[in-house]
């Protein structure tokens, strides 16, 4: 079983839809919690850096921790064809002896 | 501010050569990490420089190499290469050490092709 888990989609949506983005882990000692948003031929670009569990919410995006259920979320409001991306989560533990764990990502497509 | 630079960006290579990647980091950044990105496994991590000493490192071949610089940049050397060696190789550096209170930020890549 990985460490990381995310659906690799693809997830197709319509222009203007809310968008939501999951993966579940199993080690409880994770701590910091991301999101990427990765275009074709692009290197991963960072959305969201969120420390423990709650939300935190920028611009179009919400990202939220749920530590309890080893669950996280990235939502977007008001989907943008723009939008369409591969979006990867990623976390890690309390000090540098953790390395980041990769989800496998979940390609978005939204639909004009 | 410029971003992670990495050169070259194609390379194609035959199997049993080797390559040399480049990773220029962000200005300030002290660290630098490389992770091997295929469809088919994802992102995986190669290893982790700070302060040009290797702080933690993947399950990967010997065959696989880094180094760091007294100026933050990267080199990671692959040797011997093989088919399956083809992939996204990205770069990432941050200010403190991998990821933990200290974000990644990444390069668009050195896609490397072996024929």
């Amino acid at each position: 079983q990985k460490e990381v888990e995310q659906d690799p989609g693809p997830l197709s949506v319509p222009e203007g839809a809310i968008v939501s983005l999951n993966c579940t882990y199993s080690n409880s000692a994770f701590q910091y919690f991301m999101w990427y948003r990765q275009y074709s031929r692009k290197g991963p670009e960072l959305l969201m850096y969120t420390y423990s569990s709650g939300n935190k919410e920028d611009g179009r995006f919400t990202a939220q921790v749920d530590k309890s259920s080893k669950y996280i979320s990235l939502f977007i409001r008001d989907s943008q064809p723009s939008d369409s991306a591969t979006y990867l989560c990623a976390m890690t533990g309390m000090d540098s002896s953790y390395k980041l764990i990769f989800g496998s990502g979940t390609r978005l497509l939204v639909r004009p | 501010k410029a971003g992670v630079t990495q050169t070259p960006r194609y390379l194609i290579k035959t199997r049993g050569q080797q390559v040399t990647l480049s990773c220029s980091p962000i200005s300030g950044h002290r660290s630098v990490s490389w992770y091997q990105q295929t469809p088919g496994q994802g992102l995986q991590f190669l290893f982790e420089y700070f302060s040009e000493t290797q702080r933690n490192k993947g399950n990967f071949p010997g065959r696989f190499s880094g180094r760091q610089f007294s100026n933050s940049r990267s080199e990671m050397n692959v040797s011997t290469l093989e088919l399956g060696d083809s992939a996204l190789y990205l770069c990432a550096s941050s200010l403190g050490e991998t990821g933990y209170n200290s974000p990644l930020h990444f390069g668009n890549g050195t896609r490397l092709t072996v024929t």
